[in-house]
């Protein structure tokens, strides 16, 4: 398996725009995590789905910010519109449900994303 | 709140000796504890995890962590840091016995092994 694939690497965006962030988790895995890292802040989760159903969505930041997994090998991230203090590495990780002996989450390289 | 400290921002160690990267916790439930890696510009990788049994959990490259239960603590360890040791540490949390199938994480830990 190719791992949890996410694109673009790096998006620069005016503010104002719309940005959408791509991912795709490891065949089979059920659960899947979006988190934004900064410098102040750390990693925060912002969403994660299990069965393509959003369970926990407190940690997104606002309104301009949503989710979607419209089936289980394709989630998007949508900011609109964007501003500069959006400006981190956004990561995707996926899971099988439930964490357990065999189980761990697997992330995603991140999308770097600058708000100009 | 449920939360994960990770008291130190940089630890630094000289190639060859111990290493320790410290982590505390505050979960409900029992916890599942873990420990990940993040290289410059690169997603983090697992590296180890404690579900129950033995608290001296073992994992990559040579990496151990000990989980105590009265001090609430699961501190990463090595007997012999490497250079290519160097990376951000992240120790993190699935509480209510990873029955939520979240992940808190701690604010991470730079170290850095020098030659």
């Amino acid at each position: 398996d190719a791992g949890v694939i996410q694109s673009p690497r790096h998006e620069v965006t005016e503010m104002g725009q719309e940005v959408t962030l791509r991912c795709k988790p490891i065949s089979g895995h059920n659960s899947l995590f979006w988190y934004r890292q900064t410098m102040m802040r750390g990693l925060e989760l912002l969403i994660y789905f299990n069965n393509n159903v959003p369970i926990d969505d407190s940690g997104m930041p606002e309104d301009r910010f949503s989710a979607k997994m419209p089936n289980a090998s394709f989630s998007t991230l949508k900011i609109q519109p964007s501003e500069p203090r959006d400006s981190a590495v956004y990561f995707c990780a996926s899971s099988l449900p439930f964490f357990g002996e065999n189980t761990e989450a697997f992330f995603g390289q991140g999308t770097r994303l600058t708000v100009v | 709140a449920q939360s994960v400290a990770q008291p130190e921002d940089q630890v630094n160690v000289a190639e060859g000796n111990p290493l320790t990267v410290k982590c505390t916790y505050s979960v409900s439930g029992n916890p599942y504890l873990f420990w990940y890696v993040q290289y410059p510009n690169r997603g983090l990788q697992f590296l180890l995890k404690y579900i129950t049994g033995d608290n001296l959990v073992k994992g990559s490259y040579g990496f151990e962590a000990e989980f105590n239960k009265s001090q609430t603590s699961f501190h990463l360890k090595k007997p012999s840091a490497l250079v290519s040791d160097s990376a951000l540490y992240f120790c993190a949390v699935s509480p209510y016995g990873g029955s939520q199938g979240n992940l808190i994480f701690g604010k991470g830990t730079k170290l850095s092994v020098k030659p």
